[in-house]
């Protein structure tokens, strides 16, 4: 069975410019999270989509945003990218239930110059 | 989300178990022990998870103390590709509370 899968590996963007993210989870989950991992730093959260609803939202400014296709995959976009937004994105997906683990998947570096 | 508390690092030896610590004393009746780990430049793996009782899978066995406040992860004999950052995470169950929230962890050094 395939895991978590996220596309592209790495990016590279300049300052200002939007990147857009990928995310296919295991089949039959529905639940999709984000987190934000800076370099030396720990995961941060930033979205929970369930059932193509945003359910959740960490502490991040608008211009982080995404959205959960009928299929369950999810977008993250950064909009007027920083420096700062240099990180490791990680995708996480899980059934919507506690009782059940997350699985992640490897990531996406994204590099702002 | 209620907030766990684990070392900032634990060392052991190739072969020995390891014992890594939690404590989530503001634990609810419904919140899920969950631990993660995660190796050098990968994403965080899923280790083990339990309610109330102790569980045992391939890779770890999960101790919870009776009262559910505090738990222990353990790692029978340890390797090398064991030393990673180990994350215990309270999942509640019901309303938004479903994300996962990591702290610092616990990093695990093994020794050859």
């Amino acid at each position: 069975e395939a895991g978590v899968t996220q596309s592209p590996t790495h990016l590279i963007k300049t300052r200002g410019q939007q990147a857009t993210l990928r995310c296919s989870p295991i089949s039959g989950h529905t639940s999709v999270y984000w987190y934000q991992q800076a370099l030396g730093l720990g995961l941060q959260f930033l979205l929970w989509y369930d059932e193509g609803e945003e359910r959740n939202r960490g502490n991040f400014p608008p211009r982080f945003s995404g959205r959960q296709f009928p299929n369950y995959s999810s977008e993250l976009n950064v909009n007027a990218l920083e420096l700062e937004d240099s990180a490791l994105y990680l995708c996480a997906s899980s059934l919507q239930v506690a009782g059940r683990g997350a699985f992640f998947g490897q990531g996406t570096r994204l590099t702002v110059v | 989300d209620a907030k766990t508390t684990q070392p900032n690092s634990m060392e052991s030896n190739e072969e020995e178990p390891v014992h890594l610590p939690c404590n989530h004393s503001t634990i609810s009746g419904t919140d899920y022990i969950h631990w993660y780990r995660q190796l050098p430049s990968q994403g965080p793996e899923y280790v083990i998870h339990g309610l109330t009782s102790n569980v045992n899978n391939r890779m770890a066995s999960l101790a919870i103390a009776e009262d559910r406040k505090s738990s222990t992860l353990i790692l029978h004999r340890a390797t090398l590709r064991d030393a990673a950052v180990y994350y215990c995470i309270l999942r509640a169950h019901g309303g938004s509370n479903y994300k996962l929230t990591f702290g610092k962890g616990t990093l695990l050094t093994v020794n050859p």
